[in-house]
C-alpha cells in the first residue's frame, strides 16, 4: 500500500464546478503539501498545511491529523485549473502521491 | 529573485553514459533535494543535501550521487545510464521543515 492515496485519480469537470481532491496518508507527518503541475513539469506549491485550513483565492486546503486526510478544493473551476495537483507528505522527506489529473472544460 | 532554477531543461544519452544536472536553490534556502519522476507517476525523492551532506536518501542506486557546494547549488550525477533513467528530474529548494520551491525540472531521455 502506498503511503500515499490521492482521489480520485482523474477528474473531468465543467468550467464553475466545485471539485475537490481526497488525500488519505498511512504516515506520521510534520506537514503536507498541496503541488500543481502543469505539462512540461515544473511544479508550484500550493499550500503547506500541519493543521485546520488555509484559502488563497479560489483554492481552499483543509487537513484531519486525526484521521489522517486532506482535501483541496477548487470553487468557480475554470480550464486554467486543468493541472496535475499532488499532495505530498513531509516527515524525514517528501512522499508525493501519485496525482489527481484535473481537466476543466468550458 | 530567479527561484529554484535547473539546467539543462532537456537532455538526450545513450545508455551507459555519464549525466549531471544542475540546480540553483531560491536566494536564501540552504536545503536542496532531488526527486525523480517518471512518466505519468509521482515524484519519487532520491536525497537531499544540507551543508555539502547528504542528510537523506531514497531508494535509488549508488549510480546516483550528487554534490551540494558552498553557494548552496547542487549537482545530481547518474552514472552508466539506463533506459529506465529516462525521467523528469526536480530539484526542490527550502529551508529545513518550510515550504519547498520547485524548479521546471530537466527531462533526461536515455536512448
Amino acid at each position: 500500500k502506498n503511503e500515499v492515496e490521492q482521489s480520485p485519480q482523474n477528474l473531468t469537470a465543467q468550467e464553475g464546478e466545485f471539485i475537490t481532491i481526497n488525500c488519505s496518508y498511512s504516515v506520521g507527518i510534520s506537514a503536507l503539501h498541496w503541488l500543481q503541475q502543469h505539462p512540461g513539469g515544473g511544479i508550484v506549491s500550493l499550500f503547506m498545511l500541519s493543521s485546520g485550513k488555509k484559502k488563497h483565492g479560489r483554492l481552499i486546503a483543509t487537513i484531519n491529523i486525526q484521521e489522517k486526510h486532506s482535501s483541496l478544493h477548487i470553487t468557480a473551476s475554470h480550464p486554467r485549473d486543468s493541472a496535475v495537483y499532488i499532495c505530498a507528505v513531509e516527515g524525514n522527506k517528501l512522499v508525493f502521491g501519485a496525482g489527481t489529473i484535473l481537466r476543466v472544460k468550458s | 529573485d530567479a527561484g529554484v532554477t535547473q539546467s539543462p531543461t532537456h537532455l538526450i544519452k545513450t545508455r551507459g553514459q555519464q549525466v549531471t544536472l544542475r540546480c540553483s536553490p531560491k536566494s536564501g534556502h540552504d536545503t536542496v533535494s532531488w526527486y525523480q519522476q517518471a512518466l505519468g507517476q509521482g515524484p519519487q525523492f532520491i536525497f537531499q543535501y544540507y551543508e555539502e551532506e547528504e542528510r537523506q536518501r531514497g531508494n535509488f542506486p549508488d549510480r546516483f550521487s550528487g554534490h551540494q557546494f558552498p553557494n548552496y547549488s547542487s549537482e545530481l550525477n547518474v552514472n552508466a545510464l539506463l533506459l529506465g533513467d529516462s525521467a523528469l528530474y526536480l530539484c526542490a529548494s527550502s529551508l529545513v521543515h518550510a515550504e519547498a520551491f520547485f524548479g521546471q525540472g530537466t527531462r533526461l531521455t536515455v536512448v
